[in-house]
């Protein structure tokens, strides 16, 4: 089965860039997703990347993705105390059998000053 | 209305009683999920719908978990029996479609439903 393993924390100085890292073993997997939730607060759809492609940039957000090794980051430039909050990557397969997503376990952004 | 919406937003039961859990999800989105975060278990998908087609339950951790949605808008998630393990927040999405495409196949999350079962 589809199994997605992240780092339970990271801790960066705010206007350091932040990288958190996705590990997944669907190979299958069609899209890619990061996922933001602050406290008390439902998931915030951050950003995607199709599994053809090897990078996305939004704004400060940079997305790359390495299929061979299965293994997706988020790059965060400039990052801010509002940043803070805990990151899931999630994967959806490309079977059919809808789009049901597996979540990493998340990984928990403290921005310090 | 804007973006889907759960109710209640906290609910606290006794064990062994039935609870129910609303879910609106976006004007328009024709796919529906449930899931549910907990300490232990992280965030795992329970069931789906997808317009008039039989769901998907393959997530569901038991028989006493049930879902429904009616007129392909509005789903409840029915807890029958709660057991203090079912305490978690329960989150639903909703998608415009399951098509293969991002633009319609995204998922919106709403503000999840805090369950405690004392």
């Amino acid at each position: 089965g589809e199994d997605v393993e992240q780092s339970l924390f990271l801790s960066v100085r705010e206007g350091d860039s932040s990288v958190i890292n996705c590990t997944y073993t669907d190979s299958s997997s069609t899209y890619l997703y990061w996922y933001k939730q602050e406290p008390g607060a439902g998931l915030q759809l951050l950003t995607y990347i199709f599994s053809n492609m090897d990078m996305k940039q939004d704004q400060r957000l940079t997305v790359l993705l390495n299929k061979k090794d299965k293994h997706l980051s988020l790059r965060i430039a400039d990052t801010q105390t509002g940043d803070s909050a805990i990151y899931f990557c999630a994967e959806t397969p490309s079977w059919g059998g809808g789009n049901k997503l597996t979540f990493g376990t998340g990984t928990q952004l403290k921005v310090e000053l | 209305g804007a973006g889907v919406s759960q109710s209640p937003s906290n609910k606290v039961t006794e064990k062994g009683k039935d609870v129910e859990l609303r879910c609106d999800p976006i004007s328009g989105h024709t796919a529906l999920y449930w899931y549910r975060q907990s300490l232990g278990q992280g965030l795992e998908f329970l069931i789906y719908f997808q317009g008039n087609s039989a769901p998907d339950k393959s997530g569901l951790p038991s028989d006493r978990f049930s879902a429904e949605r009616t007129g392909g808008s509005v789903s409840t998630l029915t807890i029958q029996r709660t057991q203090q393990e079912d305490s978690a927040v329960y989150l639903c999405a909703s998608s415009l479609s399951v098509s293969g495409g991002h633009s319609t196949d995204t998922q919106y999350f709403g503000p999840g439903t805090r369950l405690t079962v004392l």
